[in-house]
């Protein structure tokens, strides 16, 4: 158990589908994340939040939408997808956000594009 | 900008044979240093890290990994592997000020031959 969990676990959506993945910290962090693991590529920091505000956004489409109402909570909100969207969207949670912290990952929600 | 290369994509061993999966980074400082392991369906948990000090770091599940300088690698290694070990492996490379520094590798899946 790594104290962050993800719902939902799987989820399929249609193009014009909305929806969105919830992230639940339970281990006291000030900083969240979410990321996008897709196959055979590297794990990719889509964004970053500390205490709430969001300080790191790597050139996401903008139909992503991140939503941090609290320190421990952590949304993405997700509309008019692509199917090369399809991928494991991972949350973690670190105790600083700082290069030099360990971060602590839920087990991700699969997602698929149809 | 750090860099950090793993550079097997998959490597088999058989159960009880020693492991050694490498790890090289690009830095100009001394980096902070992370082993991931990923099993299947879950999120990354932390196998071990590195900061300074002791160049050789304990870990959980019966892992270490060494930190050169000189080689700039941080290679992890397990004397005797189980079954269980079967999973995705990834090393990140940290540095301040934020956790947008923080690069992971592109893993290594490590099967487990009985």
């Amino acid at each position: 158990e790594t104290g962050v969990t993800q719902t939902p676990r799987h989820l399929v959506m249609g193009m014009t589908n909305k929806k969105s993945l919830k992230c639940e910290q339970h281990l006291g962090h000030n900083a969240m994340y979410w990321y996008k693991q897709s196959a055979k590529k590297p794990l990719e920091l889509m964004f970053v939040y500390s205490l709430e505000e969001r300080v790191e956004n790597n050139s996401v489409p903008s139909r992503f939408s991140p939503e941090c109402p609290n320190s421990s909570h952590l949304f993405l909100h997700l509309h008019t997808l692509q199917p090369e969207d399809s991928a494991l969207y991972l949350c973690a949670s670190s105790q600083e956000e700082t290069g030099a912290s360990e971060q602590y990952f839920g087990p991700g929600t699969r997602l698929t594009v149809t | 900008a750090q860099s950090v290369t793993q550079p097997d994509i998959h490597i088999t061993v058989s159960e009880g044979a020693s492991l050694e999966l490498r790890c090289n980074y690009s830095y100009g400082a001394t980096p902070y240093l992370f082993w991931y392991v990923q099993s299947p369906g879950q999120g990354l948990q932390l196998l071990l890290k590195y900061f300074s000090g002791d160049t050789l770091v304990q870990g959980i599940k019966g892992f270490e990994a060494e930190f050169k300088r000189s080689q700039s690698s941080f290679n992890l290694r397990k004397p005797s592997v189980h079954w269980s070990d079967a999973a995705e492996y990834f090393c990140a490379v940290g540095a301040l000020p934020t956790a947008s520094k923080i690069i992971f590798g592109s893993g290594t899946r490590l099967s487990i031959r009985p």
